[in-house]
């Protein structure tokens, strides 16, 4: 079954302490993978779009990487406003032009001044 | 008003009760999409319209159904939920279908009593 993990569930975090949240993906047919932030009370807002293993993408203090298998998107030296739920999605080909978009349930991320 | 909205933000309706949700992007994209999102689940694809033309239907039952008048406008008709079918929905669009670089609007958090 075609599957798109996110891990950790949570992840506290102290201000300017680096780490890393995954995404791990079982898709036959990937087209791309997306990484979105979703603050509380509002919908996700788009922030990188990978399409081919080895690829990066950077905004200030957010770089997505993309292998085979799975995303990391590392945090720099986070900041309190970096708090938020960090969603992965991935975007698969069922074959012709029938794509299908599937997303992980997503990873909160607290940090705390 | 820019990017896309979505009214009423709340609403609290009966099960026997009939409402819509209404979405409107000022994004001149051509696609828009329908999602639903309830807590400690992925984001469910609901509906995908084209140009107007619905090209997908995600197994949603009958009491939700979609409306697409014209490109910048999308509503969703709601009649006889069940108290499962509590949750956040999402309005998106994007430039073309199934693009991952999806806008999306702030939700409407639907509880039914």
């Amino acid at each position: 079954e075609d599957q798109v993990t996110q891990s950790p569930e949570a992840l506290r975090l102290q201000e300017g302490e680096s780490s890393s949240l995954n995404c791990s993906y079982t898709v036959s047919g990937l087209r791309g993978l997306f990484w979105y932030r979703q603050d509380p009370g509002k919908g996700p807002e788009f922030l990188f779009t990978l399409y081919s293993a080895g690829e990066e993408k950077e905004k200030e203090r957010l770089k997505a990487t993309l292998t085979k298998k799975e995303s990391f998107l590392h945090i720099t030296a986070p900041k309190p406003e970096d708090s938020a739920t960090y969603l992965c999605a991935v975007l698969e080909n069922y074959g012709g032009a029938t794509n299908k978009l599937i997303f992980g349930t997503g990873t909160l991320l607290a940090v705390q001044p | 008003e820019t990017g896309v909205t979505q009214t009423p933000r709340h609403l609290v309706m009966g099960m026997t009760n009939k409402k819509s949700l209404k979405c409107e992007q000022h994004l001149g994209h051509n696609a828009m999409y329908w999602y639903k999102q309830s807590a400690k689940k992925p984001l469910e694809l609901m509906f995908v319209y084209s140009l107007e033309e619905r090209v997908e239907n995600n197994s949603v039952p009958s009491r939700f159904s979609p409306e697409c008048p014209n490109s910048s406008h999308l509503f969703l008709h709601l009649h006889t939920l069940q108290p499962e079918d509590s949750a956040l929905y999402l309005c998106a669009s994007s430039l073309q279908r199934l693009e991952a670089e999806q806008y999306f609007g702030p939700g409407t958090r639907l509880t039914v009593t």
